[in-house]
């Protein structure tokens, strides 16, 4: 069956440095969500990427889709305490549901 | 805004018992969803539901069931929990028919302990 992989697993990060987390699926992909959740909360809906090699942004998150629709990335530029959190891909193989990544727990010292 | 209540935030219950999880959803969804979060493993499908009184088998079905007798309610049954379902559960639901692309939005959880 389809599986999402992430890495890395934990990121610690200096409150200003910048911060990556990618996204790798089995199978191409019709469309990427992500998510982030909280120390101690649910996830919450972040974006959702559809056409191969897209770019989106919001502030300081950009969000990215590959060529092949079967990777993305999201990258933080100049994180602050309050991105601490974790951020969960969610890959959709045509129709089917969402298989969610393992996360990347990101940690940030002020 | 969508809110999506999980009628328990903690539970503890011992081996063998049935567990009841509740969730309600105030928007209207067709979709509605069981997810376990376990550390390292992000979240994982139990069952969902895309109609009311239809259900399908996630990922990991084995040791629930679920009741969809009303859109706005969806119950997920542990028949006889046992100790490797001690979990995080998410309920979550999201508006369009079918798997589609809508975002999915979470209820809080319910940290379920089985002892």
């Amino acid at each position: 069956g389809q599986q999402v992989m992430q890495i890395p697993q934990y990121q610690h990060v200096q409150e200003g440095e910048d911060f990556t987390t990618y996204c790798n699926s089995s199978t191409t992909l019709s469309n990427i969500q992500w998510y982030k959740q909280r120390p101690g909360g649910h996830p919450v809906f972040l974006i959702q990427l559809v056409k191969s090699g897209e770019v989106k942004k919001q502030k300081r998150l950009t969000f990215q889709f590959g060529e092949a629709k079967k990777n993305s990335s999201l990258h933080i530029t100049a994180t602050q305490t309050t991105d601490v959190g974790t951020y969960f891909c969610a890959g959709n193989n045509y129709g089917q549901n969402f298989v969610f990544g393992p996360g990347t727990r990101l940690s940030v010292l002020p | 805004d969508v809110k999506v209540t999980q009628s328990s935030r903690y539970l503890v219950k011992r081996t063998g018992e049935k567990v009841f999880l509740e969730c309600v959803q105030d928007m209207d969804h067709e979709n509605m969803f069981w997810y376990r979060q376990d550390p390292g493993l992000g979240l994982r499908l139990i069952y969902f539901s895309y109609d009311v009184k239809m259900k399908e088998k996630g990922d990991i079905p084995e040791g629930y069931s679920v009741s969809r007798e009303k859109k706005e309610r969806f119950s997920l049954i542990l028949e006889s929990a046992s100790t490797n379902q001690t979990s995080m559960y998410l309920c979550a639901s999201s508006l369009e028919a079918g798997a589609g692309d809508s975002p999915l939005h979470f209820g809080n959880g319910t940290r379920l302990t089985v002892t």
